[in-house]
Parts: structure tokens; sequence; C-alpha cells
């Protein structure tokens, strides 16, 4: 199948600090990524869509000032936390959507633990 | 609009027993359903997904589904459960045309017990 890697697969910073989380399709191209945010033991909730050569389409209540999503090519997303605080803190997954005929699946990356102190 | 409903949070069985995790959506079009597994700070893998072809889905390490139309329901079955099926699952609706997103149930985390 599809393989998506993110990296950094875990990262700790300080608050006030911005990182970013990279989202890559190893062996297809994306023109559409997704970010997703899971809390402990909760589902998934969609932060963004993230569509090749346009702007992002957040969902209601994602801060796009703070989550800022670049996807600059057909293999690449990144996902950067501006100015990180505590509450940022999560587990967050990109997925990658490959559309061929009929079928329509996502695949999704390992995630990358963000750890805020 | 689409939604999906697991219908149990835990579910608990013994190793060498049948799995049933269940799966009720609803959506105003033709549906793609799929099921991911996601182990302990993991990523999602996919098991399965169904597209309007057969509505038995067989998919991988022995799980299956069946989409039932007049039930609106698409279970996960297993014959047989192994330790390494121990994990959350996740049934997620979506629709074929535009960019919609999927929509994922709350999960269903599943013990198996030695």
């Amino acid at each position: 199948g599809a393989v998506v890697s993110q990296h950094p697969s875990r990262v700790i910073c300080k608050s006030g600090t911005s990182v970013k989380i990279e989202c890559r399709s190893l062996d297809f191209q994306a023109t559409t990524m997704f970010w997703y945010r899971q809390f402990p033991k909760q589902s998934l909730m969609l932060m963004a869509t993230s569509n090749e050569g346009s702007k992002a389409t957040y969902e209601q209540g994602v801060e796009k000032d703070k989550f800022l999503i670049n996807h600059a090519s057909l293999t690449l997303s990144t996902l950067t936390v501006t100015s990180a605080h505590p509450e940022d803190s999560s587990f967050y997954i990109c997925s990658a959507r490959v559309r061929a005929g009929t079928t329509d699946t996502q695949y999704f990356g390992p995630g990358t633990r963000l750890t805020v102190l | 609009a689409q939604s999906v409903t697991q219908l149990d949070s835990h579910v608990s069985v013994s190793e060498g027993t049948p799995v049933l995790l269940r799966c009720n959506y609803s959506s105003s079009y033709s549906p793609s359903l799929f099921w991911y597994v996601q182990h302990p700070n993991k990523g999602l893998q996919l098991l399965l997904k169904y597209t309007s072809a057969a509505t038995l889905v067989k998919g991988i390490n022995g799980f299956e589904a069946e989409f039932k139309k007049s039930e609106t329901s698409f279970h996960l079955t297993k014959p047989s459960a192994h330790m390494s099926d121990a994990a959350e699952y996740f049934c997620v609706v979506s629709h074929l045309s535009g960019n919609t997103p999927l929509v994922f149930g709350k999960g269903t985390r599943l013990s198996v017990i030695a």
C-alpha cells in the first residue's frame, strides 16, 4: 500500500517556540493531504485540508495563524505550530489522499507526538 | 451530512474467539466506508474499505466487514482473535466525489485476553 511518513516522530519544545512537522507521501503523489489532531483516548479531529499549490482549508475553530500549513509539492505538506503552548501538546497525524478511478483512500502517517513544556 | 456511530467504546474477547466491532453510518449519498486500526502511539493503518463493489470486504490480518445498506451497518469481524489484534479501531465514512473529508467514529478499543 501507499506509504506516508512524518518527521519528527516525537518533539519536545519550550513554550513560545515554533515547531515544524513534515508529512511526505513516499511512493505516490498526493494533491490533497489532511492534518489531524488526536487527544489521548479520543478519535481524530480534522484540523485542515491541504491542497498542493493553494491555501489550506481550516476546520471551524482551528486558528490558521497558529497552525500554518504549506503544501509545496505533490509529496510534501508541512504543519508549523507557531508560538507553541502546553495546550498544543498532542498527537498530530497527517494523511494523504489517493484517488484512482472509483477508489478514494486516505493513507495515514505514523504521527508526531508534540510535547510543549 | 455524514456520521458514524461505533456502538461499543470497548470490546474484550478471549484469544481464539470471534471478534465483532459494530458500526452504523448515516450518509446522504452512496458512502465509502473504511476500518482503520491504531496501535498505541502509532498512526492509523487501513484494514479494509468498501467502495460500492462487493458488499463483503476482506481486509488484512483476517478481518472482514459486510456492508448492509438496509441496516446502514458496516460491522467488522474476525473469526479468531489474536493477542496482536489488541488496539483501537475506527470506523470511517467518506463520499467519493468532491473533497469531503473523512468522518471518524469515536473508536472501539479491543482487548484480547490470553
